[in-house]
């Protein structure tokens, strides 16, 4: 079956970077692209970008254009997402999410990576 | 930049009754839309895409329509599970940009 198994829980400092993983199963990894979602507490869902995991084009939110990097490693079926110069509204939940063969719809989801930026 | 709008903001209703759903467009996302259910602590789950598709496994209680800048998603008749925070999101510029809308809460009256 079709998971993405994503990395702990981040706290880290206005103006650090945090790193957050997102690994695949169950499908050929290189078939899809990985988005990834964020959720602010007790907010709505805003799309930061998407990968192909095919050839690694991406593309991003424009307000995020800049601070964060995404990335796969195909031998491990993993997608990675960077985002640097943390500051206090970048606290979030971040989910990958599976995009429906190219399509821009997200049919699979990872359980989601809590990250709080505080000083 | 597209935005997504949605009503109501909240929706108080009972098992058993129908539920319908609005989702405005500020510009025509063809049928470019799709309904996602979101409960306390959990991912987004796919409901319906392009408009009016249901994503498998979805139960047939659940239908999409509308084309251009005005969705509807409707719940024909509530289950205790379907109480929940529904989004709608659009792909019309894909993969360059994607947005969903704030929400819609459905609660137990």
């Amino acid at each position: 079956q079709v998971q993405l198994v994503q990395s702990g829980a981040e706290v880290k400092k206005p103006g650090a970077s945090v790193k957050v993983s997102c690994k695949a199963s169950g499908y050929t990894f290189t078939s899809y692209g990985i988005s990834w979602v964020r959720q602010a507490p007790g907010q709505g869902l805003e799309w930061m970008g998407w990968i192909s995991a095919y050839n690694g084009n991406t593309n991003y939110a424009q307000k995020l254009q800049g601070r964060v990097t995404m990335t796969t490693d195909t031998s491990t079926s993993t997608a990675y997402m960077e985002l640097r110069s943390l500051r206090s509204d970048d606290t979030a939940v971040y989910y990958c999410a599976r995009d429906v063969s190219g399509s821009g719809y997200f049919d699979y989801w990872g359980q989601g990576t809590l990250v709080t930026v505080s000083s | 930049e597209i935005v997504l709008t949605q009503s109501p903001a909240t929706l108080s209703l009972s098992p058993g009754e129908r539920a319908t759903l609005s989702c405005r467009a500020s510009q025509s996302v063809s049928s470019y839309l799709a309904w996602y259910q979101q409960k306390p602590g959990q991912a987004p789950r796919l409901l319906i895409y392009d408009a009016s598709n249901r994503a498998t496994g979805i139960p047939a209680r659940f239908s999409g329509s509308g084309s251009g800048t005005d969705f509807t998603l409707t719940i024909s008749s509530l289950e205790p599970e379907d109480f929940a925070v529904y989004y709608c999101q659009q792909r019309s510029n894909w993969p360059r940009t994607v947005t969903f809308g704030p929400g819609t809460k459905v609660d137990i009256k």
